[in-house]
């Protein structure tokens, strides 16, 4: 069974740093380019970034580009987003997902961050 | 505001059959056959319906159904059952390696 289980969220004061983790299980990780989207409360569905199977190709939505980064280990089967610079408009529910013929086929069940001070 | 247009919400009447646009740009949903449908009831992970336009993923009724002319995206729900009752939401590649969203439709089955 595949599953994504998302870590990492909490409460960060404006200007702060956050990791979020993602570790998969039931599929062959390495085979799989992987996403971050996340969700606003009360709002609709945003990507944040995307990294390709080796870890080669990464691509970043323009409202985090510069202060996010993805990466992963494969030897792990895990998944990073590394925040920095946060902003109160980053406060949201992040989600690991993976990527699959053009699409998004598993989430994980999200991790909360809030921006706030 | 989001990148694709959807309207804010939709109804219809159990067996009834109700349609969801979602409009683009020829940079998006006109320039790719890229576009996914989302369901998401509340407090819930969101669920692939669709994928490239109008391929089910397994598992996803046949009552789903989508289909793209031009700049615009849609997805029909026929035979209207309680459970359809969710958001959904659409999204398309945008071209320059990003992917964009719709703002969402609240779906009500009267």
């Amino acid at each position: 069974e595949v599953q994504l289980l998302d870590s990492g969220g909490g409460l960060v004061q404006p200007g702060g740093s956050l990791r979020l983790s993602c570790a998969a299980s039931g599929f062959i990780f390495s085979s799989y380019s992987m996403n971050w989207l996340r969700q606003a409360p009360g709002k609709g569905l945003e990507w944040v970034s995307y990294i390709n199977m080796d870890g080669s190709d990464k691509w970043y939505a323009d409202s985090v580009k510069g202060r996010f980064t993805i990466s992963r280990d494969d030897g792990k089967n895990s998944l990073y987003l590394d925040m920095s610079s946060l902003r109160d408009e980053d406060t949201a529910v992040y989600y690991c997902v993976r990527d699959w013929a053009w699409a998004f086929d598993f989430w994980g069940q999200g991790t909360g961050v809030t921006v706030s001070s | 505001q989001s990148a694709l247009t959807q309207p804010p919400s939709a109804s219809g009447s159990p067996g009834q059959s109700v349609t969801i646009s979602c409009t683009g740009t020829s940079s998006d949903i006109g320039g790719y056959n890229h576009v996914s449908w989302y369901q998401q009831h509340p407090g819930k992970v969101p669920k692939v319906m669709i994928y490239k336009v109008d391929k089910r993923p397994s598992g996803v009724p046949d009552r789903f159904s989508g289909s793209k002319s031009g700049n615009t995206a849609s997805l029909t729900v026929s035979g209207l059952q309680a459970d359809d009752e969710a958001d959904y939401y659409c999204s398309s590649y945008g071209g320059s390696n990003n992917w964009v969203f719709g703002g969402g439709t609240k779906l009500t089955v009267l």
